[in-house]
């Protein structure tokens, strides 16, 4: 348990469907990120949050819409999405971002695979 | 923005053997280089890292050097054993984020 949890693990869905992927982490931390993991790609960074605040978006679509009501927990809200957009997201915290120490150590969830038909 | 690459995108090693991956970076601002290691079906987890203002780090096996000049930085395994197989990425952070390699996918044979 590295105190960073994603639910669903595993999500179908079709492509009119609205879902949300959830993530809590019970470490404390005051940053938190998405991350799209695809076959033979980077990890692409999606959305960074601050101390509750978007620092971070990078041209993700507007299919994806993410919210962080708490240091604790964040969300992607899925809408209308394609099947290009099949992969494991990822969720991951940090102490904080600071422009001397970078982002410090991230904490990655477990993921949740996502199938879109 | 930062842009990372990473090198092999596999490796295949002998036990015993030594493994090295390269990464390289493009943001002269970004001062933190944390290594990843995600193991088939598990969340990616540090293994080591290093800041800017120091060259070398070691821990037991692995070793990481940084030349800050040059922006690239490489992670070395030594007396690899099976259970090193894995994904490891490289990764570069500069105040608000984290941008990570595609991966090198090293497996150990016994």
């Amino acid at each position: 348990e590295t105190g960073v949890t994603q639910t669903p693990r595993h999500l179908v869905m079709g492509m009119t469907n609205k879902k949300s992927l959830k993530c809590e982490q019970h470490l404390g931390h005051n940053a938190m990120y998405w991350y799209k993991q695809s076959a033979k790609k980077p990890l692409e960074l999606m959305f960074v949050y601050n101390f509750k605040e978007q620092t971070e978006n990078n041209s993700v679509p507007s299919r994806f819409s993410p919210e962080c009501p708490n240091s604790s927990h964040l969300f992607l809200h899925l809408h209308t999405l394609q099947p290009e957009d099949s992969a494991l997201y990822l969720c991951a915290s940090s102490p904080g971002t600071s422009g001397r120490l970078g982002t410090g150590e991230l904490f990655f969830g477990e993921g949740s695979r996502l199938t879109v038909l | 923005g930062e842009n990372v690459e990473q090198h092999p995108s596999t490796l295949s090693v002998q036990e015993g053997d030594s493994a090295v991956i390269k990464c390289t970076y493009s943001d002269s601002a970004s001062n933190y280089f944390p290594w990843y290691k995600q193991e088939l079906g598990k969340r990616p987890q540090l293994i080591i890292d290093i800041r800017s203002n120091v060259g070398e780090k070691k821990d037991q096996r692995i070793a990481v050097t940084l030349n800050k000049t040059a922006k690239h930085f490489s992670l070395h395994i030594t007396e690899t054993q099976p259970e090193d197989s894995a994904v490891y990425f490289c990764a570069a952070s500069g105040s608000n984020d984290m941008r990570f390699g595609a991966g090198t996918r090293l497996t150990v044979k016994p």
